[in-house]
């Protein structure tokens, strides 16, 4: 089946730091999510890329969507404490009505005051 | 706006207890659905998904069963839990309508924390 490849799995930075996550694909994707979730809640949708090429921001955070449409990465400029989390990236393939998202395990991230 | 709810927040059962777990959706019509299950605060297993009222569709084989009675309602149960059925439970929609782009962006509800003694 399809799977994405984040890593590593933890990430620790300094306050203040840029920070670049990446999520790789055997697969193609027509679309890809970033999430993030803090603990005890559920994950929340930072960013969405619908385009090969896309470059989308959102604040401090950017995402682009792969031009082979197997891979995507997550900026974050400028950490502070609150970025800390698990970053998911999530990949997916319209089919009509059973549309299902194939997610990465995650990177942790760590941000050092 | 649309609004995902999942009740109870958290919950502990004892071993063979059944189980009923709680989502709902507002602000949308016609949402797809899903059920996730996240072990040790990492990695989103998918468990069910419906596309409609009374259509599930399981991912895995388990011990739990999904059931859809209303249109923004999904319901989550078992018989009898297992010690393995503990877990971060999370609910998520997606819009059906209109079809194409976006039509695969999941949002999540708040997670209910399950824990199996």
């Amino acid at each position: 089946g399809q799977q994405l490849n984040q890593s590593p799995q933890s990430m620790f930075i300094q306050e203040g730091e840029d920070v670049s996550m990446n999520c790789t694909s055997s697969s193609i994707f027509n679309t890809w999510l970033w999430y993030k979730q803090d603990p005890g809640e559920g994950p929340v949708l930072l960013i969405a890329l619908y385009k090969a090429g896309e470059l989308t921001s959102n604040g401090r955070l950017t995402a682009q969507f792969g031009i082979t449409r197997k891979d995507s990465f997550l900026n974050i400029s400028a950490s502070i404490p609150s970025d800390v989390g698990i970053y998911f990236c999530a990949g997916a393939n319209y089919t009509g009505a059973n549309s299902k998202l194939t997610f990465g395990k995650g990177i942790t991230l760590s941000v050092r005051p | 706006s649309q609004t995902i709810h999942q009740w109870p927040a958290t919950l502990v059962q004892p071993v063979g207890s059944p189980l009923s777990l709680e989502c709902t959706v507002e602000g949308t019509s016609n949402p797809n659905l899903y059920w996730y299950r996240q072990a040790a605060g990492r990695g989103l297993q998918l468990l069910f998904y419906s596309v409609g009222i009374g259509q599930i569709s399981s991912e895995v084989p388990q011990n739990l069963s999904a059931s859809r009675p209303q249109d923004r309602q999904f319901i989550l149960s078992s018989k009898k839990l297992l010690l393995s059925d503990s877990g971060f439970y999370l609910c998520a929609w997606s819009s059906t309508n209109p079809p194409g782009q976006g039509i695969d962006t999941q949002y999540f509800g708040p997670g209910t924390r399950l824990t199996v003694l």
